[in-house]
């Protein structure tokens, strides 16, 4: 059974803070790893996907993989009132974005 | 990245009963997905289906109660059948375009 663990948090920060959101899975063959965010009400939308060790920055975003540690995170920088949402933590068994598990989700809220 | 409509946007349905949600993708993909989304929760594959093939459902899915057609490379139907109020959720289809995932808005189901 291949699972995904995320803080349900709900998480606050304040406007500007760094945002951190942890995830891990439990299936040592994952190979690709996404961060989707999701307003209430609305359809998860794709952040970023990372597949090897290490950081990958896109903007604001910052992802984190270490698969010794079966662990994936995304850093929120200069959080804004529009980043409060729910971010899921999906993995992949391949490389290919297809037959994703997803975690439970993480709200997280900005605060002015 | 792809634009995916999905209709009906939203049903109450009257328990018994059967709905067929149908997915649109504004080009030719390869893979769609069907996904739940129970209130409060995250997402759970249900089936993966591929054009000229039987779709592929995970465990606890079967395929008398979620028949899917996948007719053409731009259309999927799910179909939610002798419906329950356990049944009462949001259904999402998902497109594979490179090596990321898209969701459509979702059909927002509710079973009396």
């Amino acid at each position: 059974q291949k699972e995904v663990e995320q803080n349900s948090g709900p998480l606050s920060v304040p406007e500007g803070a760094i945002a951190s959101l942890n995830c891990t899975y439990s299936d040592r063959g994952s190979q690709s790893f996404f961060w989707y965010r999701q307003y209430s009400g609305k359809s998860p939308e794709l952040i970023m996907f990372i597949y090897s060790n290490g950081d990958k920055e896109d903007g604001r975003f910052t992802a984190q993989l270490n698969k010794a540690s079966q662990y994936v995170s995304l850093l929120i920088r200069d959080s804004q009132p529009s980043d409060s949402a729910t971010y899921l933590c999906a993995v992949g068994f391949s490389e290919a974005a297809r037959q994703l598990t997803f975690g439970s989700g993480t709200q997280l809220t900005v605060l002015p | 990245s792809a634009v995916i409509s999905q209709k009906p946007s939203r049903d109450i349905c009257q328990r018994g009963t059967s709905l067929t949600i149908q997915c649109q993708v504004d080009s030719q993909v390869t893979m769609m997905f069907w996904y739940r989304q129970q209130p409060g929760q995250s997402l759970t594959l249900i089936a993966t289906a591929n054009q000229g093939s039987e779709a592929t459902y995970e465990s606890g899915f079967v395929i008398d109660k979620f028949p899917i057609s996948r007719p053409n490379l731009t259309f999927s139907t799910l179909t939610v059948s002798n419906m329950s109020p356990e049944d009462s959720s949001i259904y999402l289809c998902s497109v594979e375009v490179g090596n990321e995932q898209f969701f459509g808005p979702g059909t927002r189901l509710t079973v009396l």
